[in-house]
């Protein structure tokens, strides 16, 4: 099953803050998060790991509760380059390593 | 160091044909996953390839086949065609081998119209 991302869309003004949820109905081992502009790669913004361990970019944060199997990522004061489509992936863990992906969060922000 | 290399980027076949795409690794990865996004979509998971060999698949036919290579490079090859297989194909290579979970870095995707 696939993660489930809320919202779908939100539209912000240049400097105001967002949050993105995702939720899972299993067990996570490890939450990824990717940025995707339109016709553009998917760009790694964050890994968020069972344990508390997080990698990922200076301006961006994000919460990670394995008890509720949920992640969060933060986005404050905005700027018109974090428009885009924000997907969450949830880790299998193990060898074969795979990512499956929410349907995605489409964040617009305006001057 | 370069990124993520994919091949063509556009293409339109009919139905029943055959397609084979292409992809480069990033330096220093040796894991290649392909991921199939439909529009609107989120990526889904076709398969991973290391060492030269499928690691692990999504939920996809056999018609969906793929090939790692010595230099790490990859192919994804789709028999049959079919409408439905219309999508961008996404290419992201790893590092298997490291402490934590992998960070994907994907390619910008091959876009396939299937007529």
């Amino acid at each position: 099953q696939q993660p489930v991302q809320s919202p779908q869309a939100v539209i912000l003004r240049e400097g105001e803050d967002a949050v993105i949820n995702c939720s899972s109905s299993k067990a996570l081992y490890s939450v990824h998060w990717y940025r995707q502009k339109h016709g553009e790669a998917p760009v790694f913004l964050m890994i968020l790991l069972k344990g508390g361990e997080q990698k990922g970019h200076e301006k961006i944060s994000a919460s990670f509760n394995e008890k509720k199997q949920q992640s969060s990522l933060y986005l404050t004061a905005s700027q018109l380059s974090y428009s885009g489509t924000y997907f969450c992936g949830q880790g299998s863990g193990g060898s074969n390593y795979k990512l499956t992906f929410g349907k995605g969060t489409l964040l617009t922000v305006n001057p | 160091e370069t990124g993520v290399t994919q091949s063509p980027t556009h293409l339109i076949k009919t139905r029943g044909q055959q397609v084979t795409l292409r992809c480069s690794s990033q330096s220093g990865h040796n894991t290649v996953s392909w991921y199939q996004q439909a529009l609107g979509q989120g990526p889904q998971f076709i398969f991973q390839y290391y060492r030269e060999e499928e690691n692990g698949r999504g939920n996809f036919p056999p018609r969906f086949s793929g090939l790692q290579f010595p230099n790490y490079s990859s192919e994804l090859n789709v028999n049959a065609l079919e409408l439905d297989d219309s999508a961008l194909y996404l290419c992201a290579s790893s590092f298997t081998g490291g402490a934590g979970a992998n960070v994907l870095t994907f390619g910008a995707g091959s876009r396939l119209t299937v007529l």
